[in-house]
């Protein structure tokens, strides 16, 4: 099972609102991340998590706050944001904290974000 | 800084052989992706090479590694109409990074 959920698939809010995006997997990953995408644009990193700590920050502005509760599980919490925010947000992982053998990196199919 | 190009069209008809081609600035990436992107879909790891590899070949999927020229590419054999998608390629470069390129939309024509 190569696996990873996302949810919600998609998803519009308010520029007030407070609203979550969560992803989970269940292959023993330690290293979680996510990606944004805008349309006709590769991904680009925001944040990597490595057995369960914040191990980069790809200078993300703080309306965006990753969480990672437990190996299996990570979040990003989102409030104020702008319209330019509204893009395809990919959760991956892989299998260890470092590139190492064998540590290739699995995306979910995403939750698509709409701020209105 | 990392950087990886590709040609952003390649059109195909069904049946031939699609090659996808990338260059790579960054000597000491560990790992390259290729990754098909599907419209309104995710993500989808195709395969990997190491940096150590010249060849890799996984069914209709075949890559090639010129390290010397950061040259890879994607050969997809007997290529059909539900290949028709956009194919990242990326380097696993710095510690836990991999840098996607633009990506290049492969349309198959009937």
């Amino acid at each position: 099972d190569t696996e990873v959920t996302q949810t919600p698939k998609h998803l519009v809010m308010g520029m007030t609102n407070k609203k979550s995006l969560k992803c989970e997997q269940h292959m023993g990953h330690r290293a979680m991340y996510w990606y944004k995408q805008k349309a006709k644009k590769p991904p680009e990193l925001m944040f990597v998590y490595s057995y369960e700590k914040l191990s980069i920050n790809e200078s993300v502005p703080s309306r965006f706050s990753p969480e990672c509760p437990n190996s299996s599980l990570l979040n990003l919490h989102l409030h104020a944001l702008q319209p330019e925010d509204s893009a395809l947000y990919l959760c991956a992982s892989s299998l260890q904290g470092a590139l190492s053998s064998g540590n290739t990196i699995y995306f979910g199919e995403g939750s698509w974000l709409t701020v209105v | 800084g990392e950087d990886v190009e590709q040609s952003l069209f390649l059109s195909v008809r069904e049946g031939d052989s699609s090659v996808i081609n990338c260059t790579y600035t960054d000597s000491s990436s560990t790992y390259l992706y290729w990754y098909k992107q599907e419209p309104g879909a995710g993500l989808q790891l195709l395969t990997y090479i190491f940096s150590n590899m010249d060849m890799k070949q996984d069914q209709r999927l075949t890559v090639l590694l010129n390290k010397k020229d950061k040259h890879l590419s994607l050969r997809i054999a007997d290529t059909q109409t539900g290949d028709s998608a956009i194919y990242f390629c990326a380097e696993g470069g710095g510690y836990q990074k991999v840098t996607f390129g633009i990506g290049t939309k492969l349309q198959v024509i009937p």
